[in-house]
Order: C-alpha cells, then sequence, then structure tokens
C-alpha cells in the first residue's frame, strides 16, 4: 500500500541531545513537508522541500534540521538548539499543483525527559 | 499573507444534530481550501477541498462546505452528527502561485454527545 511512514511513533530525548525523526513516502511525491502540533495551534511550518536536494524554511525553522537527498525520504532533525521541543511531528507529502491535498503520515511525538 | 481562522475551538452537539464548523481566511487572490480531520495521536485525513470548480463541495462521511468569495468563508456541514464524528478538524489554505503549501487554521474539537 502507498503512503507514508514516520518513524518512531514516541521519542523520548534528554535536553541536549539531537534526534532525527524518520519521514519516508512511496506515493512518489515531488513534495515533502515537517508540521508541528502543539495544543490549540494547530499545524505549523517548519520545513519543506519541492524537489530533490533542495529544501526551504517554514514558519518556526529555528533549532530544526532537514536533507532530501532521496525523493522518498526527508528527515528531520531536532537539535539542542531548539528549547521547546515536545511536540506532536506530522510529515506530509504531495504531488505538484497546488490544489493538490497533502497526505499525512501518523506523527511522531517527542518527549524531552 | 494568506491565514485562516477557525472560530471556535471546541463545539459539542448532540447525536443527529447539525454539524457546522466555522473557516474564514484572508486572501488577495483565489484560495485553494480544504478541510482535514484527525483522530488522537494520528495524522490528518483529506475530508473536502475547493479548487474553484465548484462552490458547494461534498466531502467523506457526510461532510460538505460551501465556499463564499464574498465572505471569505469555507464552513463545514453535516446534516447529523454521528459518535464517529468526534475528532479535531483543521481548515487549511494554499494560494495560487505559492510554493509553501498549506496554512492551518488553529483547529477546532468537536464533541459529539449522546
Amino acid at each position: 500500500d502507498g503512503g507514508i511512514t514516520q518513524s518512531p511513533k514516541y521519542l523520548f530525548r534528554k535536553e541536549g541531545q539531537n534526534v532525527t525523526l524518520s519521514c519516508e513516502q512511496n506515493l512518489n511525491h515531488d513534495a515533502m513537508y515537517w508540521y508541528r502540533q502543539d495544543p490549540g495551534q494547530g499545524l505549523r511550518l517548519i520545513y519543506y522541500s519541492q524537489i530533490v536536494n533542495d529544501f526551504q524554511k517554514g514558519d518556526i525553522a529555528e533549532g530544526y534540521s532537514v536533507s532530501r537527498e532521496k525523493k522518498e525520504s526527508f528527515p528531520l532533525t531536532v537539535t539542542s538548539a531548539q528549547k521547546n521541543p515536545t511536540a506532536f511531528y506530522l510529515c506530509a507529502s504531495s504531488p505538484r499543483g497546488l490544489s493538490t491535498e497533502a497526505f499525512f503520515g501518523q506523527g511522531t511525538r517527542l518527549t524531552v525527559v | 499573507a494568506q491565514s485562516v481562522t477557525q472560530l471556535g475551538s471546541h463545539v459539542s452537539v448532540s447525536e443527529g444534530a447539525l454539524v457546522l464548523l466555522r473557516c474564514n481566511y484572508s486572501s488577495s487572490v483565489p484560495p485553494y481550501l480544504f478541510w482535514y480531520v484527525q483522530y488522537p495521536n494520528q495524522g490528518l485525513q483529506l475530508l473536502l477541498k475547493y479548487t474553484s470548480a465548484a462552490t458547494l463541495v461534498k466531502g467523506i462521511n457526510g461532510f460538505e462546505a460551501e465556499f463564499k468569495k464574498s465572505e471569505t468563508s469555507f464552513h463545514l456541514t453535516k446534516p447529523s452528527a454521528h459518535m464517529s464524528d468526534a475528532a479535531e478538524y483543521f481548515c487549511a489554505v494554499t494560494l495560487s502561485g505559492s510554493a509553501r503549501q498549506l496554512t492551518f487554521g488553529s483547529g477546532t474539537q468537536l464533541t459529539v454527545l449522546p
């Protein structure tokens, strides 16, 4: 079945550590996105990529980094510079074209301990 | 800049009653509009989308939404609520000419009372 796979589903991090969240899609979509979700704030865009080896900052990119070496993969690293990393992280992908909807993974819940 | 406002962070309805979730957008150019649903600890699922083909859009699970340019609104409705409709609903917008895809509203939590 085609879809987006995020792993792990739950992740615990000690303060000062970097962690990487995985996002893989087999939908052959060009664009991929990372969103952060906090209660009452909707989804906020962290980074997005329209094509392999290219990506742009979203609204809240500070403390995060990404790479797009393959079309299928768009990992997100939460660095120690992110002061409040505890959140629910959602990865999405979409075909080209602005009228097309985004398809979402099941999310990764990151907790700093 | 585009933005989306969802009026009412929490809405409660009785089972069988009308569901109305409000969404207003701000945009100086024609937008594309979407409604998504999210169940606890899961990703988002598309309910319906407006892409200028028709102002009344029908989606999955009996939901529909009407695009009203004069009111800059895209409210989501369902004639009769079911217990399984309890979830969080997000309105989202993207603009023609924009490469950054969706901007989301803050969400509306729908509770369905027996």
